[in-house]
């Protein structure tokens, strides 16, 4: 069975800080990672994805892939009040553009002070 | 307005009834998705559509049936209403990479 992993939270941060989001997935056949940003009575919105090992940079979100450790994390810098939400990883089998669903983590809440 | 929207936003009903939840997008998306949200189990797939008359069953179909004439339309039908059933009911398409979420059906069962 295909799993995806998080750390329920919530994670509390104060404002400023960097918060580090993490995600471990079991299908080593997963190619494809997302990280979706769901606030309280919302739908969820994609923040970013990853599919290449290493880093990749949006603003103040990084997202990092380890495909040999099966680890995928997202790190935002600078964290706001407004970034406390429920951050969902998901991640894709199949090639990029492929015939395939997504399987989602059970998200981890993040807290922002001021 | 363009997007995905969904009806109704809210719905209580009781065991035994059936209930259609209603899907709609403008962009003429391939791919739709239902989803279902509960605590303690995030996000689970039901049914997916790759395309019109094009429907698949995802890691939790049972008790549910999809239907899709229409690219832009994609109605779940709960056949006969479980307490289980209760809980909030996404539906997305898909355009490229990313997934596009509408604002949710809340539904209890009674």
């Amino acid at each position: 069975q295909k799993e995806v992993e998080q750390n329920s939270g919530p994670l509390s941060v104060p404002e400023g800080a960097i918060a580090s989001l993490n995600c471990t997935y079991s299908d080593r056949g997963s190619q494809s990672f997302f990280w979706y940003r769901q606030y309280s009575g919302k739908s969820p919105e994609l923040i970013m994805f990853i599919y290449s090992n290493g880093d990749k940079e949006d603003g103040r979100f990084t997202a990092q892939l380890n495909k040999a450790s099966q680890y995928v994390s997202l790190l935002i810098r600078d964290s706001q009040p407004s970034d406390s939400a429920t951050y969902l990883c998901a991640v894709k089998r199949a090639p990029p553009e492929g015939y395939s669903t997504l399987t989602f983590g059970k998200g981890t809440m993040l807290l922002v002070s001021p | 307005d363009a997007g995905i929207t969904q009806s109704p936003r809210y719905k209580i009903t009781e065991t035994g009834r059936q209930v259609t939840l209603m899907c709609h997008q403008t962009w003429s998306h391939s791919y739709m998705f239902w989803y279902r949200q509960d605590l303690g189990h995030g996000l689970r797939l039901i049914y997916y559509s790759a395309a019109a008359d094009i429907t698949d069953k995802g890691e939790v179909p049972d008790g549910y049936v999809v239907s899709r004439s229409k690219t832009e339309n994609f109605p779940l039908t709960l056949e006969s209403a479980t307490r289980s059933q209760t809980s909030v009911y996404f539906c997305a398409s898909r355009a490229g990479l990313e997934q596009f979420f509408g604002p949710g059906t809340r539904l209890t069962v009674l």
